[in-house]
């Protein structure tokens, strides 16, 4: 069981905008950043999104990120068939359960 | 440009202690405000923090496996090893090294490596 809630699956067709959830707590999502990984299939994951919102080098704009309260999101825009990928968060958590926390990962089925 | 490479057993025996090394290049693990982590992903299932070093030595472990745990890191060798004790089938998996980066945690990844506990 995961720390970080995200949707085990979500999907789209391409040019379509979709967006990825991730839901924590006070301990983690609320009082720290968020990141993003995409981890194409049978690859190392790969950084999308650091700091809730910005974009390391590379990464195309179509990718971005918010967060609010305990939640944070990743938008996805102008789907493309490469985006087919799984998608996990994470997040530093101050208690004492674990110090980095990942979400269950979300599967983008691109159709 | 950065690259971190991880290497050991493929296959080990149940109690039997597990030492992974990840070699780095492209960076020192001097380097101010950076480490090194370590991540695990069972088949088919999603990423697990198991523990980080930092470039002044500071260490901390995923406290769910913390009494299995060790992690240390030799400069000169721009090595990092990870060593995880009494292993259980439960524990296979592909584990990864991955760099701390300023601002940007886990910012380059290794390829991973697969470990199977099986007798």
């Amino acid at each position: 069981q995961s720390v970080l809630t995200q949707p085990p699956s979500a999907s789209g067709t391409p040019g379509q905008r979709v967006t990825i959830s991730c839901s924590g707590s006070s301990s983690n999502i609320g009082s720290n950043y968020v990141y993003w990984y995409q981890q194409l299939p049978g690859t190392a994951p790969k950084l999308l999104i650091y700091r809730n919102n910005q974009r390391p080098s590379g990464v195309p704009d179509r990718f971005s990120g918010s967060k609010s309260g305990t939640s944070a999101s990743l938008a996805i825009s102008g789907l493309r068939s490469e985006d087919e990928a799984d998608y996990y968060c994470a997040a530093w958590d101050d208690s004492l359960s674990a110090l980095w926390v990942f979400g269950g990962g979300t599967k983008l089925t691109v159709l | 440009q950065v690259t971190l490479k991880e290497s050991g057993p493929v296959l080990v025996k149940p109690t039997e202690t597990l030492t992974l090394t990840c070699t780095v290049s492209g960076f020192s693990l001097s380097n101010a405000r950076m480490g090194v982590s370590w991540i695990r992903q069972p088949p088919g299932k999603a990423l697990e923090w198991l523990a980080h070093i930092f470039s002044n030595d500071e260490k901390s472990y995923s406290t769910s496996l913390k009494s299995r745990l060790t992690i240390s890191k030799d400069t000169s060798k721009s090595q990092v090893v990870l060593t995880m004790t009494n292993m259980d089938p439960v524990d296979t998996a592909t584990y990864y090294c991955a760099r701390i980066g300023v601002q940007q945690p886990f910012d380059y990844w290794g390829q991973g490596t697969l470990v199977t506990v099986s007798s």
